[in-house]
């Protein structure tokens, strides 16, 4: 599975949108961009994927680039209860693949 | 009930000794994974198991051993604990096509003195 880069932290005011990023440049074309978050010490979440469409839900937007190289995770007005650590994983859907997570974006959301 | 449980919560164990990690899951899915997490560096994958019969070992399987009792059952065991096994443990499952990925549970935390 394709190696992801992400800052290692992030703040954002709270009401505000925050953009996450991630650069997956290595990304093959069956494998698919997840994005997991840990809040505290708790299981990571689930919390959208996408192959090259943007994706949204009732959580976050994802924004695909046309080349697929990076992709940016959008919580459209963040709360504190967004601060979390995220992770962006890219994994090949098909073959079952297990997940490897990285170490994440902390996200801080600041009242 | 949580879909994923996972006991006990928190464990304080001595060097040497023996300790199992439990997993259970009503979600009915057939893959289950352990996972280790220690500050600062993710997390990591030490066996995994696509059914009762499979099991597979991770990126860090060294000083662990699993056990896949049943489909809904998947125990994680240190045959002797050292200090550096003191982590967040996280066990996972998944259906066989996965396209939403795993459900966690909440955690155990092992400290091993």
């Amino acid at each position: 599975d394709a190696k992801t880069t992400q800052p290692p932290s992030m703040d954002c005011a709270e009401g505000r949108a925050a953009n996450l990023p991630c650069n997956h440049s290595t990304i093959s074309g069956n494998e698919y961009v997840y994005w997991y978050r840990q809040i505290h010490s708790q299981g990571p979440q689930y919390i959208i994927h996408g192959l090259k469409n943007n994706e949204t839900n009732e959580m976050a937007s994802l924004i695909i680039t046309e080349d697929r190289k990076s992709s940016t995770l959008i919580l459209p007005h963040a709360t504190l209860r967004d601060t979390a650590v995220y992770y962006c994983i890219v994994r090949v859907v098909s073959t079952g693949n297990q997940f490897y997570f990285g170490t994440g974006t902390s996200l801080t959301v600041i009242p | 009930d949580a879909d994923v449980t996972q006991t006990p919560r928190n464990r304080i164990t001595k060097t040497g000794k023996r300790i199992m990690l439990e997993c259970s899951q009503t979600k009915g899915h057939d893959r289950m994974y352990w996972y280790r997490q220690d500050p600062g560096l993710g997390l990591r994958l030490i066996y995994y198991s696509f059914d009762v019969k499979d099991i597979n070992k991770g990126e860090i399987s060294d000083g662990y051993s699993v056990s896949r009792q049943a489909q809904a059952k998947f125990s994680l065991s240190l045959e002797s604990a050292i200090p550096n096994q003191t982590a967040l443990y996280f066990c996972a499952t998944s259906p066989s096509w996965d396209p939403y990925g795993y459900t966690f549970g909440s955690g155990t935390r092992l400290t091993v003195v």
